[in-house]
């Protein structure tokens, strides 16, 4: 099992440029979620899709972030243009949901720096 | 507004000293409540969910109980290995909005434990 996986790892980029996250689902799960991380404000959840439709983005910071899941398989988080206060750690998590029990499984995480 | 605080925010213990974690939560319908373990550089990992007051669940040197205000994470005997961030998330209950729900979480508690 591949369990969820996130590219970059790591990602330096100067302000002002666009920067693109990755994340790929563990297979078979139908939820899809994207979590900021920092020491400020810990673990905050910025956006989720449910089959690929996004269901809440109320998490989402500004204009500048936009998520999109074109299938099931692939979602990518963008920041145009990043500012240096956007340096975070950004995870990505699926689950499987049911209406039953729905554990979010989480990624490595990409490690974000703003120059 | 869900709302998650942990308790302490860092602690450190001797090997084989055992102590508990307290995560206390108000939300509009518990759904089920988390706990994940982080290590540093990585992304959490799910430990347990618990859906009732009253309900235990165990793994190795970990024993996670629920009340209808709080949670604890019992460490018993711990192991250097313990060392990492517990991290406690809540979910509320379904909405009319069918779909995958979020999790709140509380800003963790920052465990060491020396040999």
């Amino acid at each position: 099992d591949a369990g969820v996986i996130q590219s970059p790892r790591h990602e330096v980029t100067e302000m002002g440029q666009e920067v693109t996250l990755r994340c790929k689902p563990i297979s078979g799960h139908n939820s899809l979620f994207w979590y900021r991380q920092t020491m400020m404000r810990g673990l905050e959840l910025l956006i989720y899709f449910n089959n690929n439709v996004p269901i809440d983005d109320s998490g989402m910071p500004e204009d500048r972030f936009s998520a999109k899941m074109p299938n099931a398989s692939f979602s990518t988080l963008k920041i145009q243009p990043s500012e240096p206060r956007d340096s975070a750690v950004y995870f990505c998590a699926s689950s499987w949901s049911s209406g039953g029990e729905e554990t979010q499984y989480f990624g490595p995480g990409t490690r974000l720096l703003v120059l | 507004e869900d709302q998650v605080t942990q308790s302490p925010e860092a602690l450190r213990l001797q090997e084989g000293e055992s102590s508990s974690l307290n995560c206390s939560y108000t939300v509009s319908g518990l759904r089920g409540l988390f706990w994940y373990r982080q290590d540093p550089g990585k992304g959490p990992e799910f430990l347990f969910t618990l859906y009732s007051a009253g309900e235990e669940k165990e793994k190795e040197r970990l024993k996670a109980t629920l009340t209808k205000k709080e949670s604890f994470l019992h460490i018993t005997a711990p192991k250097p290995e313990d060392s990492a961030t517990y991290l406690c998330a809540v979910q509320a209950a379904l909405t009319l909005i069918q779909g995958a729900q979020k999790l709140v979480f509380g800003q963790g508690t920052r465990l060491t434990i020396n040999p």
